[in-house]
């Protein structure tokens, strides 16, 4: 499989559940991003990842917890989330975080919704 | 503070005809910009970009221009095709901050056959 893929698509969770968003990228790139797209908001980002190594957290609650245990995987760990924290969320990589902006490829999405 | 904003959520367009879809930005550190479009079910993709020395870029179809006085970039599609309706994403890059991406909320193009 190539490009950038996210599992689940689609998620449903209660505020007491835990759960984890899954993002991978058959692209041997360097970089990973997670962004959160709100209904009529811009594309916020949350978190960017460089060689495994977190390099940018934008004020994101901690109930909102990644992981990169390498280059081509990047999980994003849900635990007590709110009804407000319902959106999409795209995952992204970039052959570098320092590197040409047009490189970034972004994933479907998992659309989430907690109720 | 909304660094980058498209201010039409929707635009109709009949085919053939040209589609105008806009961005204002606020943020005079942006050194990079591009366009994005997303189908249903499916993530951005990059369309076409411009540096902020040019203030024309020119693609097939797509034509971005950039006036930096205004703030102000527009993405031209033509002649528009029903295949063009999505949802494009305007984006401003930080200088020096790489891949780095400030987004617009993202405007419905819808193209009638």
């Amino acid at each position: 499989e190539t490009g950038v893929t996210q599992t689940p698509r689609h998620l449903v969770m209660g505020m007491t559940n835990k759960k984890s968003l899954k993002c991978e990228q058959h692209l041997g790139h360097n970089a990973m991003y997670w962004y959160k797209q709100s209904a009529k908001k811009p594309l916020e980002l949350m978190f960017v990842y460089s060689l495994e190594e977190r390099v940018e957290n934008n004020s994101v609650p901690s109930r909102f917890s990644p992981e990169c245990p390498n280059s081509s995987h990047l999980f994003l760990h849900l635990h007590t989330l709110q009804p407000e924290d319902s959106a999409l969320y795209l995952c992204a990589s970039s052959q570098d975080y320092t590197g040409a902006p047009e490189t970034q490829y972004f994933g479907p999405g998992t659309r989430l919704l907690v109720l | 503070d909304q660094q980058v904003k498209q201010n039409s959520p929707s635009l109709s367009v009949q085919e053939g005809r040209i589609s105008i879809l806009n961005c204002d930005y606020t943020n005079s550190m942006f050194d990079y910009f591009l366009w994005y479009k997303k189908y249903p079910a499916e993530g951005p993709t990059f369309l076409i970009s411009i540096s902020s020395i040019k203030d024309k870029n020119e693609d097939g179809r797509f034509t971005v221009f950039l006036n930096k006085s205004a703030k102000h970039l527009s993405l031209h599609i033509v002649p528009s095709q029903p295949g063009d309706s999505a949802v494009y994403f305007c984006a401003g890059r930080p200088e020096t901050s790489g891949s780095r991406l400030t987004f617009g909320e993202g405007t419905q193009l819808t193209v009638n056959p």
